[in-house]
């Protein structure tokens, strides 16, 4: 399996842009998660969904950021419009109970500089 | 809410010597993970962790968890430039496939 996909893997913006983010999480998996890391933060996760349905939201900072799964083989994460303190890497995750435990595996992450 | 740390948050050892990274959580999870991020990069599953008593070995490095204390550590053994990273422990609550991360030890191994 080729891992977990995202894209772009670097994005530099303006400030107002939109940006969206892309991730195709590894076949079979049914858990797909969005996290963000700063330096300041640190790893911080943003949404996550199970069977396609968001579960857990809490982390996403604002109305300015959505995340969608409209199947089970694609998420977006967006953004817009996009401010300066949104700069981070952000990594998606896949995982699926096997073996008794629920192990995510991460993509490399699109690190997003906004001007 | 379970919260996670990690100390010491920034280690610097010279080759060969041994160290030990602990991580402590706050409510019962019966599943600990360890997770390696070089830097720059994306982060690599190092062990999972099911059971009290649970250990497991990869070369150099050594997890083990106890339950009952909510304590799990990594030991390093004779450490070697290569390990130098990043090491994140995460634990799982009971239900749902959340992952709580500690912040995170910078691991720098000296020549």
């Amino acid at each position: 399996d080729a891992g977990v996909i995202q894209s772009p893997r670097h994005e530099v913006t303006e400030m107002g842009q939109e940006v969206t983010l892309r991730c195709k999480p590894i076949s079979g998996h049914n858990s797909l998660f969005w996290y963000r890391q700063t330096m300041m933060r640190g790893l911080e996760l943003l949404i996550y969904f199970n069977n396609n349905v968001p579960i857990d939201d809490s982390g996403m900072p604002e109305d300015r950021f959505s995340a969608k799964m409209p199947n089970a083989s694609f998420s977006t994460l967006k953004i817009q419009p996009s401010e300066p303190r949104d700069s981070a890497v952000y990594f998606c995750a896949s995982s699926h109970l096997a073996g008794g435990h629920e192990t995510q595996y991460f993509g490399p992450g699109t690190r997003l500089l906004v001007l | 809410e379970l919260k996670v740390e990690q100390n010491p948050l920034f280690l610097s050892m010279q080759e060969g010597k041994n160290y030990t990274i602990y991580c402590n959580y706050s409510t019962t999870s019966d599943r600990l993970y360890w997770y390696r991020q070089d830097p720059g990069k994306s982060l690599e599953s190092l062990f999972v962790l099911l059971s009290n008593g649970a250990v497991k070995q990869e070369g150099r490095l050594m997890a083990s968890l106890d339950t009952k204390a909510r304590l799990s550590t990594l030991h390093i053994t004779a450490a070697v430039h290569d390990l130098s990273a990043t090491y994140f422990c995460a634990a799982q609550e009971t239900s749902g496939s959340r992952l709580t991360f500690g912040e995170g030890t910078q691991l720098t191994v000296n020549p």
